[in-house]
């Protein structure tokens, strides 16, 4: 099966500085990486996904780039905010409606003012 | 996008009773639903994938006759904690696909303490 790993577990940046969490995946037929936020006490929420046919997506402050051959996707979030703080997970998918997810551990996102 | 509800957010039993957490799909239909069990600071590990009008199918090591799964409708899954006791005090989530979407909607969570 799929095996997803995310790193670093805990990241501290300043306030305005660029964040960076990256993921690897083994299954080459995951085609689907979305990104999740988590806040204390409440349910993952998608800000960026991305698509095996495209290298690189960007929202805002937030990009997800991707590389195939290697296996291994990244979020990018710049000039960041104390409301960033949360807990980032990735995951991948070998896509269609009812598949299933396969989440990284997770990574602890600390945006000191 | 699409929205999905959990109740109760969060409730205490007694060790021993059984608790229900419904996961419903407001917008959308779900032939699928997936429950998670997530441990603080920790991911989050599927437990079971939930199928309306069919049995659900359990993650090694889930034990099924604990953990109650009935996908009632196309909006509805429900998960049933029989005999709780401590140890199954967690964060419990539910996650919904729409037909057509890549991309899974995540409940808010029910946070279950079993005293």
């Amino acid at each position: 099966g799929e095996n997803v790993e995310q790193h670093p577990s805990t990241l501290s940046v300043q306030e305005g500085d660029s964040a960076v969490i990256k993921c690897t995946y083994s299954d080459s037929a995951s085609n689907y990486f979305p990104w999740y936020k988590q806040e204390l006490g409440k349910g993952p929420q998608l800000i960026i996904d991305i698509r095996s046919n495209v290298g690189e997506k960007k929202d805002q402050r937030i990009a997800v780039t991707l590389n195939k051959t290697a296996k291994h996707f990244s979020l990018h979030i710049t000039e960041t905010q104390p409301e960033d703080s949360a807990v980032y997970f990735c995951a991948a998918s070998n896509g269609g409606t009812g598949n299933q997810f396969y989440f990284g551990t997770g990574t602890s996102l600390t945006v000191i003012p | 996008g699409a929205v999905v509800s959990q109740h109760p957010s969060w409730v205490i039993c007694k060790s021993g009773t059984s608790v229900k957490i419904e996961c419903r799909s407001l917008d959308f239909q779900a032939t699928t639903m997936f429950w998670y069990r997530q441990f603080p600071k920790q991911s989050l590990m599927l437990m079971a994938t939930s199928n309306e009008g069919s049995k659900a199918t359990y993650e090694q090591g889930v034990e099924k006759d604990k953990f109650l799964i009935n996908h009632a409708s196309l909006t509805l899954s429900t998960l049933t904690v029989t005999s709780a006791h401590p140890e199954d005090s967690s964060f419990y989530i539910c996650s919904a696909p729409r037909a057509g979407d890549h991309e899974q909607y995540f409940g808010p969570g029910t946070r279950l303490t079993v005293t």
